[in-house]
């Protein structure tokens, strides 16, 4: 079975300051790696995933990420946060032969201007 | 395209009844996966369904099933409600290959 581990529960953060989330993952097969995000009252938003190929990914908003197979981990950045990037950030896995998502327990990010 | 859609948004039940949810998923998408959502145990997988097949259910009780319906649409069902059911409900949909998951914006249920 996998597991996800998001080493920070909660991230406060000065606009205009860099950001960066930690995700850690243990499998025992090959997986896909996701981010996501949720902003109160709604669903979730894909900011990005890793498939295959390039180990650095990037994706909306600003956001990229970095896989790390040798640390199974898969960290989130983005150089630059507003006031509007202040929600409540997912890492997820799915294995290549499933089709369940495991999510990390969420990291919220309270951006302050 | 239309984005995932779930219906009610918001519904509000005492013990003992039975509710029913709804997600129509992303034109074309036939995967539809559902995940109950909640401050003390986070987003856990419900079930999925592919071609109005059940691939995969989580560790949930009897209580919650579902289903898909030919056009893709998908309903899940929770008997007997408990206090513990109250939550967010979050329907995802996806196409071949399966690993992209997109989400609706989820039914808030509150059980009283």
């Amino acid at each position: 079975a996998q597991s996800v581990t998001q080493l920070d529960s909660q991230v406060p953060v000065f606009e205009e300051a860099p950001v960066e989330l930690r995700c850690n993952y243990s499998s025992s097969v090959s997986v896909y790696l996701f981010w996501y995000v949720q902003y109160p009252n709604q669903g979730l938003q894909l900011l990005l995933k890793y498939l295959s190929g390039s180990t650095l990914v990037k994706g909306i908003n600003g956001f990229e990420a970095e896989f790390n197979k040798s640390q199974t981990s898969f960290h989130l950045r983005k150089p630059s946060v507003h006031i509007s990037d202040t929600a409540e950030y997912f890492c997820a896995v799915i294995l290549t032969n499933d089709y369940k998502l495991s999510f990390g327990a969420g990291t919220t990010v309270t951006v302050r201007a | 395209k239309a984005g995932v859609t779930q219906t009610p948004r918001y519904l509000i039940k005492t013990r003992g009844q039975q509710v029913t949810l709804s997600c129509s998923p992303i034109s074309g998408h036939r995967s539809v996966s559902w995940y109950q959502q909640t401050p003390g145990q986070g987003l856990q997988f419900l079930f999925e369904y592919f071609s109005e097949t059940q691939r995969n259910k989580g560790n949930f009780p009897g209580r919650f099933s579902g289903r898909q319906f030919s056009n893709s649409r998908s309903e899940m069902n929770v008997s007997t409600l408990e206090l513990g059911d109250s939550a967010l409900y979050l329907c995802a949909s996806s196409s071949p290959p399966q690993e992209t998951q997109y989400f609706g914006p989820g039914t808030r249920l509150l059980v009283l």
